[in-house]
């Protein structure tokens, strides 16, 4: 099956710089990539995904690589505020609706 | 759309006793999904429905957890007899049929002394 990776498992960085979450994943059919936001004490919620057909996507502050020769995907956040403090969870999906996730990244960012 | 609705938030019982966790789904949505969440093991599937058939139950820790879909929007997480490793958040998630995208329910943060 698949397996996804995902450094680092926690960062911090200053208000205001950048962050960056990298992830691998070992089955080439994967062709959908969402990544995951959860909040102290809440639920993961979805805050930006892309597909294989993309390689790369941006939201505003958020932006989401795809490298699928290298079968890797990251992402940035720029201009990062006290409200991305998180743990933010890749994930990759060879089809249908099953999901394999990353063990998390928890984001802190410094005032 | 009210979301997709979990209860109890929070459930604390003794080891040994039965616990059922509840999960409706969002209207329309197909598949079903029920997660768990430590701190050592981070998200895991513990089993799929599609339609409600169950899809994959491999990520079910062992015979003592159940999972049932009576309906196409209503599930439960069964875990008989309880015991203190069982001791997690307890996510369920809905997403339309063969599309992409899941949201996750609030989650039952379960407690076994």
């Amino acid at each position: 099956g698949e397996n996804v990776e995902q450094h680092p498992s926690t960062l911090s960085v200053q208000e205001g710089d950048s962050a960056v979450i990298k992830c691998t994943y070992s089955d080439s059919a994967s062709n959908y990539f969402p990544w995951y936001k959860q909040e102290l004490g809440k639920r993961p919620q979805l805050i930006i995904d892309i597909r294989s057909n993309v390689g790369e996507k941006k939201d505003q502050r958020i932006a989401v690589t795809l490298n699928k020769t290298a079968k890797h995907f990251s992402l940035h956040i720029t201009e990062t505020q006290p409200e991305d403090s998180a743990v933010y969870f890749c994930a990759a999906s060879p089809g249908g609706n099953q999901f394999y996730f990353g063990t998390g990244t928890s984001l802190t960012v410094i005032p | 759309d009210a979301g997709v609705i979990q209860s109890p938030r929070h459930e604390v019982t003794e080891m040994g006793q039965e616990v059922t966790l509840r999960c409706k789904l969002i209207s329309g949505h197909n598949s079903l999904f029920w997660y768990r969440q430590t701190m050592m093991r981070g998200l895991e599937l513990l089993i799929y429905f599609n339609n409600n058939v169950p899809i994959d139950d491999s990520g079910m820790p062992e015979d003592r957890f159940s999972a049932k879909m009576p309906n196409a929007s209503f599930s439960t997480l069964k875990i008989q007899p309880s015991e203190p490793r069982d001791s997690a958040v307890y996510f369920c998630a809905s997403s339309p049929y063969r599309m992409y995208g899941y949201t996750f329910g609030s989650g039952t943060r379960l407690t076994v002394v």
